[in-house]
């Protein structure tokens, strides 16, 4: 039971390229997020999707889209990145929007 | 504005030692509070949800409590294996979001 897989799990990318981190869940749940850590500041919430289907904003936003393909998967895409965008990303899922999140192992992402 | 603050940031305590993690709240109505550990690298893991002042949970050597404006992570007789960042994290009442607190990193000394 693999739980929440995130790929890739390191990126090195330029200023003003594009990317896109891949998230899957099989624990059958129907909410999932995006989330950056970065030292001093917490967790932060990008986007969530409550389920499938829908999608919402979260904290901070900018600089980043979503998409969630099926209940499984939920993508986030970073259209042109920027330096402020070096972060590490998790992906969670929950079995609802009130209940303890699973998370994966994220991805730490420079941009230079 | 919604708030979570953990206390302290930091704290080494030989294996043993038994202390409290404490995580302070400021919202206007509490819908949760989560208790999440993460150790170097890896994603945080659910510990512990609480949802109303007086509530406990515990598993083993970790229990977690309640009041109207703090939690409290209580670590019995700690291991080696108990080193860790322990999260907090609030749900307010009237929205899904969680909000986090940056963490207490936990160092147990054998």
């Amino acid at each position: 039971n693999a739980g929440v897989t995130q790929t890739p799990k390191f990126q090195v990318l330029k200023t003003g390229q594009s990317m896109t981190l891949q998230c899957a869940q099989d624990m059958n749940h129907n909410s999932m997020y995006w989330y950056r850590q970065d030292p001093g500041m917490g967790l932060r919430l990008i986007y969530y999707s409550a389920s499938e289907g829908t999608t919402d904003k979260g904290e901070v936003p900018n600089g980043y889209n979503v998409s969630r393909l099926n209940k499984r998967e939920f993508s986030l895409r970073l259209e042109s990145a920027a330096p402020s965008q070096t972060s590490v990303y998790f992906c969670a899922s929950s079995e609802a929007l009130s209940y303890g999140y699973t998370f994966g192992s994220g991805t730490r992402l420079t941009v230079v | 504005e919604d708030q979570v603050t953990q206390s302290p940031e930091a704290l080494r305590l030989q294996e043993g030692e038994s202390s409290s993690l404490n995580c302070s709240y400021t919202v206007s109505g509490l819908r949760g509070l989560f208790w999440y550990r993460q150790d170097p690298g890896k994603g945080p893991e659910f510990l512990f949800t609480l949802y109303s002042a007086g509530e406990e949970k515990e598993k083993e050597r970790l229990k977690a409590t309640l009041t109207k404006k703090e939690s409290f992570l209580h670590i019995t007789a700690p291991k080696p294996e108990d080193s860790a960042t322990y999260l907090c994290a609030v749900q307010a009442s009237g929205t899904y979001k969680y909000i986090f607190g940056t963490g207490t990193r936990l160092k147990v000394l054998a």
